[in-house]
């Protein structure tokens, strides 16, 4: 099974500061994923990564960076954190031999006052 | 348009009985997921689908990637079989990045 862990998993962010999400998987897959999850949004795509170096844009990636510093650890991060990015934020990792099934950590819900 | 629609958004059962979720797809998908978020709101693997079917205990899920649907049966609902239901596909070209539905929200009553 899988395993993807994140962290924090709660957060409380002023308005203005910088957070840092945090992911990591243990088992060696080259895709990982960020996305946010809002009620009657179902669950967005922000940014997502083929491996250690790469980053690419998903379909919400305004306001957000990414770092993917190695094949094991992928990073979320709010330079700026508005109120409009209070949500639960979801990271995945998946193999990339064609097809890829992802598995997901348990999620971090950040909250931006 | 929503690229991943799933139906119905909501969903209340009676325990012992069975139902059936749908996805329609706008895109070419490829493969397609579906996962439970458990109250907890941990995403649970359900089920992986090139074009096909596959069976779990009682749940069924079949991918008919020609008429661009999935659907996700399930049988003889059981309490713990609420939450929410996702399914995700990855479309040609796509670049690996499943796409998500909204989520049907089920309910499981006594």
């Amino acid at each position: 099974e899988a395993a993807v862990t994140q962290s924090p998993r709660n957060k409380v962010a002023v308005t203005g500061g910088k957070v840092t999400l945090s992911c990591n998987q243990t088992n060696n897959h080259n895709n990982m994923y960020w996305y946010r999850q809002d009620t009657g949004h179902g669950l967005r795509l922000i940014h997502y990564s083929y491996g250690a170096g790469s980053t690419e844009k998903g379909d919400i990636p305004d306001g957000y960076k990414a770092s993917r510093p190695s094949q094991e650890n992928f990073s979320l991060i709010l330079e700026l954190a508005t109120p409009s990015q209070t949500s639960v934020y979801f990271c995945a990792s998946g193999d990339a031999g064609g097809y890829t099934e992802v598995f997901f950590g348990k999620g971090t819900r950040l909250t931006v006052v | 348009g929503d690229k991943v629609k799933q139906s119905p958004s909501a969903l209340s059962l009676q325990e012992g009985t069975n139902s059936a979720l749908r996805c329609n797809f706008s895109i070419a998908a490829t493969t397609v997921q579906w996962f439970l978020q458990n109250p907890r709101g941990s995403l649970i693997n359900l089920f992986y689908l090139v074009p096909g079917t596959k069976e779990n205990g009682r749940l069924k899920s079949t991918f008919n990637s020609k008429e661009s649907y999935s659907t996700l049966h399930i049988r003889d609902a059981q309490l713990e079989d609420s939450g929410t239901y996702f399914c995700a596909a990855e479309a040609k070209g796509g670049n690996y990045k499943p796409t998500f539905g909204k989520g049907t929200s089920l309910v499981v009553h006594p």
